[in-house]
């Protein structure tokens, strides 16, 4: 059965800090990774990664896949309160997203 | 370009009825998928259409169906409803071609249901 697992589940930092969340997946027909961030509304997305060892970057945030271990990390940089939300990874395959629990981010002033 | 939108936005039923929510997708986007959001079973996938066809389903019961037009708007019914379908669906479409590129999808506000 797919799956996708984020850790951690909930994180609380201070304003400033760097935050690394990770996402395991095992979907058959892996196509891509996807991380989105969702507040209080849908999910908007973040990230598609398809490809190995390739960072892809916008502003503070960078994230990069590893298909050989099967797990992506998406990093914050200088977290600011505006980063406060939930974090999903998402792996696709076969036409069809398999989400993990989500990541809750608190940043705290 | 106008976003994805769902109707409507909130809805309280009873359980044993039924329910249709709507999904107009972004212009142009042929593929719409279905979502079902609680706070315990978190993002789950419901099924995806293209072109009028339903290309994949999750592992939901058949109380959930849905449907696709011809102007790539969708409809998903959940009948018999039970106080477990509370949770907030979401739609989101993609500009997938018919060979089913990893496109990024494009999520609504979502319809949050309540079953009472």
């Amino acid at each position: 059965e797919d799956k996708v697992v984020q850790s951690p589940l909930s994180l609380v930092v201070h304003e400033g800090d760097t935050v690394t969340l990770n996402c395991s997946y095992e979907v058959t027909n892996f196509r891509s990774l996807l991380w989105y961030k969702q507040e209080k509304k849908a999910p908007t997305f973040l990230f598609m990664l398809t490809s190995s060892g390739i960072e892809k970057k916008s502003g503070r945030l960078s994230s990069i896949l590893d298909k050989k271990e099967l797990f992506s990390i998406l990093n914050i940089t200088a977290t600011q309160t505006g980063d406060s939300a939930v974090y999903l990874c998402a792996g696709e395959g076969a036409q069809k997203l398999v989400f993990g629990q989500g990541t809750r981010l608190t940043i705290n002033p | 370009k106008a976003g994805v939108t769902q109707t409507p936005r909130y809805l309280i039923k009873t359980r044993g009825q039924q329910v249709t929510l709507s999904c107009s997708p972004i212009s142009g986007h042929r593929s719409v998928s279905w979502y079902q959001q609680t706070p315990g079973q978190g993002l789950q996938f419901l099924f995806e259409y293209f072109s009028e066809t339903q290309r994949n389903k999750g592992n939901f019961p058949g109380r959930f169906s849905g449907r696709q037009f011809s102007n790539s708007r969708s409809e998903m019914n959940v009948s018999t409803l039970e106080l477990g379908d509370s949770a907030l669906y979401l739609c989101a479409s993609s500009p997938v071609t018919s060979g089913g590129a990893g496109e990024t999808q494009y999520f609504g506000p979502g319809t949050r249901l309540l079953v009472l």
